[in-house]
C-alpha cells in the first residue's frame, strides 16, 4: 500500500511554455501532498504543500504564480511550470503523506520523480 | 532550509563489509526517518525512528536516535552492490512536512 505515482516521468520542452506534473496517490487517500524540486547530487528543497480543497502553502522565494499548484481530489495533486525557462530544468518529485494508520501517517510516499529539460 | 546534515558526504565500501552513515539536526523533532534514492528515481522510506526510541533494527538495517546530541546513525550491514544509493535522514514534527539532509552517496563495490 502507500503508492505515488508521477507522470509524466521526462518532458522536454521549449522556453516559454507550461507544462503540467501530475502526482497521483493510487492506493491511498492524500489530503496533504508535497512538490520537491532536486539538483544533481543534491538534497530535495522543498517547494510547496498541497492541501485538498485549499490553496497550496509555497516555501519562501518559490514564486506561486510560476509554479501552479492544483489539488483538486484526495487522489491528485497537478505541479504547473508555466512559462518554463531553462532554469528550470530539474527533477521534480512529489509527494504524499501516508494514510492515518500508526507510522505511516507520519511517513512520506514518494512518486518516482519527473525530470524537466527546457531547451 | 536543511535540517539535517549527513556525513560523509560520499562512501565507497567492498560488498559484504558494514556501511555506517551518520545524521545531526538542529531543532525538536517527533521522529527522525531515513530514505534511499537510486540514481535518478524517488525516494523509498527505510525506516522511521522516534524521539523516544533509542534503536530500531528492518533487516539488515540498524538505525540509532540520541536525542541529546541530535543525531542519528544508519547502518547498513553485510552490504550489497544493490545498496548503491543515496541515503538521506529526515526530520518530522507534527503535520509539518519532512526536512531532508544533503545525503550520503554510498558505492557498494562488487
Amino acid at each position: 500500500g502507500a503508492v505515488v505515482s508521477q507522470h509524466p516521468s521526462r518532458v522536454i520542452c521549449k522556453s516559454g511554455t507550461s507544462v503540467k506534473i501530475e502526482c497521483r496517490s493510487l492506493d491511498f487517500q492524500a489530503t496533504t501532498m508535497f512538490w520537491y524540486r532536486q539538483f544533481p547530487k543534491q538534497s530535495l528543497m522543498l517547494m510547496a504543500t498541497s492541501n485538498e480543497g485549499s490553496k497550496a502553502t509555497y516555501e519562501q522565494g518559490v514564486e506561486k504564480d510560476k509554479f501552479l499548484i492544483n489539488h483538486a481530489s484526495l487522489t491528485l495533486s497537478t505541479l504547473t511550470v508555466t512559462s518554463a525557462h531553462p532554469e528550470d530544468s530539474s527533477f521534480y518529485i512529489c509527494s504524499a503523506r501516508g494514510p492515518p494508520s500508526g507510522d505511516l501517517q507520519e511517513t512520506q510516499y514518494f512518486g518516482p520523480g519527473t525530470r524537466l529539460l527546457v531547451l | 532550509s536543511q535540517q539535517g546534515e549527513e556525513d560523509p558526504q560520499a562512501l565507497s565500501i567492498q560488498e559484504g563489509e558494514n556501511a555506517t552513515m551518520n545524521c545531526s539536526y538542529k531543532t525538536s523533532i517527533n521522529n527522525l526517518q531515513w530514505y534511499r534514492q537510486n540514481s535518478g528515481r524517488g525516494l523509498v522510506h527505510l525506516i522511521l525512528i522516534r524521539s523516544n526510541e533509542r534503536e530500531k533494527h528492518s533487516g539488515r538495517l540498524r538505525v540509532t536516535l540520541d536525542t541529546s546530541k541530535k543525531s542519528s546513525s544508519l547502518l547498513i550491514t553485510a552490504s550489497r552492490a544493490a545498496d548503491t544509493a543515496s541515503y538521506f535522514c529526515a526530520t518530522g514534527s507534527g503535520n509539518t512536512p519532512l526536512v531532508f539532509g544533503k545525503g550520503t552517496r554510498l558505492s557498494v563495490i562488487a
